[in-house]
């Protein structure tokens, strides 16, 4: 059992790039959420989906997109990498009302 | 809007002694979870303890307790017999019909 499966775990991009920051979990859980971390300001809520199809947006939403087309995966796309968004990146998972999430192991981003 | 609110960026406790953190919170449904997640330095989030809002009961893990004040919401984490491997951030987090709201930690560090 993986649980939840982040890829990659250390990024650098330079500013203006895009890419995908992979999120998947194997436990059949309906909700999955994106998170960042900034040092002093704990984890913010970036993106969220209750379930394949729905997504909606968290506290910090601005330069990200997310899509939700099947239950195990939940990516988070950069279109153009800016500095403001070098931060350690968690994808996690729960089922339903149950509020037990599973956390992935994170992606250091850094954008230069 | 929920909110989560942890006063102390940094303590320290020697070790084998007992340490509380402080953690307040806000929100208006009546069903929610609060929780105590760990970060060491590897950065993988712990659950270390997960309270209903609806049990009175505060929630124990061995060395782990809560103080689970409904009224005035708060919910503090004492840990007792306090050992190196308890160093990290520490953060409360609190989950309704929306995803997990964190606060911005409490580093803990133990000093031998």
């Amino acid at each position: 059992n993986a649980g939840v499966t982040q890829t990659p775990k250390f990024q650098v991009l330079k500013t203006g790039q895009s890419m995908t920051l992979q999120c998947a979990q194997d436990m059949n859980h309906e909700y999955m959420s994106w998170y960042r971390q900034d040092p002093g300001m704990g984890l913010r809520l970036i993106h969220y989906s209750v379930g394949a199809g729905i997504t909606d947006q968290g506290e910090v939403p601005n330069g990200y997109n997310v899509s939700r087309s099947t239950t195990e995966d939940f990516p988070l796309r950069l279109l153009s990498a800016a500095p403001s968004q070098t931060s350690v990146y968690f994808c996690a998972s729960s089922y339903g009302g149950q509020a037990l999430y599973t956390f992935g192991s994170g992606t250091r981003l850094t954008v230069v | 809007a929920q909110t989560v609110t942890q006063s102390q960026p940094e303590m320290s406790v020697q070790e084998a002694e007992t340490v509380t953190l402080s953690c307040t919170y806000d929100t208006s449904e009546n069903n929610y979870y609060l929780f105590w997640y760990k970060q060491p330095p590897s950065r993988q989030m712990i659950l270390v303890i997960r309270q209903e809002a609806y049990k009175q009961q505060n929630a124990t893990e061995n060395r782990f307790s809560v103080n689970f004040q409904k009224a005035a919401k708060s919910f503090s984490l004492k840990i007792s017999d306090s050992q190196l491997g308890d160093t990290a951030m520490y953060f409360c987090a609190l989950s309704g019909n929306t995803p997990l709201v964190f606060g911005k930690g409490t580093r803990l560090s133990v000093i031998a």
